[in-house]
């Protein structure tokens, strides 16, 4: 039983291209979340989501950065126009459940996002 | 009102020592207080968690202490070994919230 999987590991972009960010949350986990880590700091939310539904994107910057769950296939979390301040890793983590009793985030290795 | 504070940033500990970090929050509409486990390379996994209905939980050698009017709690490693080495982070959730905060972290190092 695979755990999250997240790919690439390693990305590195130029300034000015798009970065894509895959995630595939673990059999049988419907909900997807999305977090940011940089140096020395704790984890920051970013988007959490549902198949094919966006529930909570507060956490997410308005511009350049979406993300998608769908139907079929992995989430993806989309950084267009990459600038040196998006460099962090992103992790990815699922869930079975949504706030039940036993509520469980099941992490990712993350991918390391590096802007040149 | 979201955030939560964690102590100290980073810990030394001999080993067989008590490792203790501490967690403090505003947002009394938290009701789901885990710990998390970090090793350099590798996403966090989930420790040990508790909710405001109790002060303590046990699990092997970790242990949540929960201080519910003082809006505190913290996570004791007791008999600590180098294979703990690790980031540690404390996060929050309200009842019917949809995301975790998460305290900055604590890098515990146990010397052998």
């Amino acid at each position: 039983n695979a755990g999250v999987m997240q790919n690439p590991r390693h990305l590195v972009r130029r300034r000015g291209q798009e970065a894509r960010l895959r995630c595939s949350p673990m059999k049988g986990h419907s909900h997807v979340y999305w977090y940011r880590q940089l140096p020395e700091e704790g984890l920051k939310f970013m988007v959490y989501l549902q198949k094919e539904n966006i529930i909570d994107e507060s956490g997410m910057p308005k511009e350049r950065f979406s993300a998608e769950f769908p139907k079929e296939g992995p989430s993806i979390l989309r950084i267009q126009q990459v600038v040196r301040g998006d460099s962090a890793a992103y992790f990815c983590a699922s869930s079975l459940y949504h706030r039940g009793d036993n509520e469980k985030l099941f992490f990712g290795s993350g991918t390391q996002l590096s802007v040149l | 009102q979201q955030q939560v504070k964690q102590s100290p940033q980073s810990l030394i500990v001999q080993k067989g020592g008590i490792s203790i970090i501490n967690c403090a929050y505003e947002n009394t509409a938290f009701d789901y207080f885990p710990w998390y486990q970090q090793f350099p390379g590798k996403g966090p996994a989930l420790l040990i968690a508790i909710r405001p209905d109790v002060s303590e939980k046990k699990e092997g050698r970790f242990t949540i202490s929960f201080n519910k009017s003082a809006k505190q709690f913290s996570l004791h490693i007791m008999d600590s070994q180098p294979g703990d080495s690790a980031t540690y982070f404390c996060a929050a959730t309200p009842a019917g919230g949809q995301n975790f905060v998460f305290g900055p972290g604590t890098r515990l190092s146990v010397l052998p």
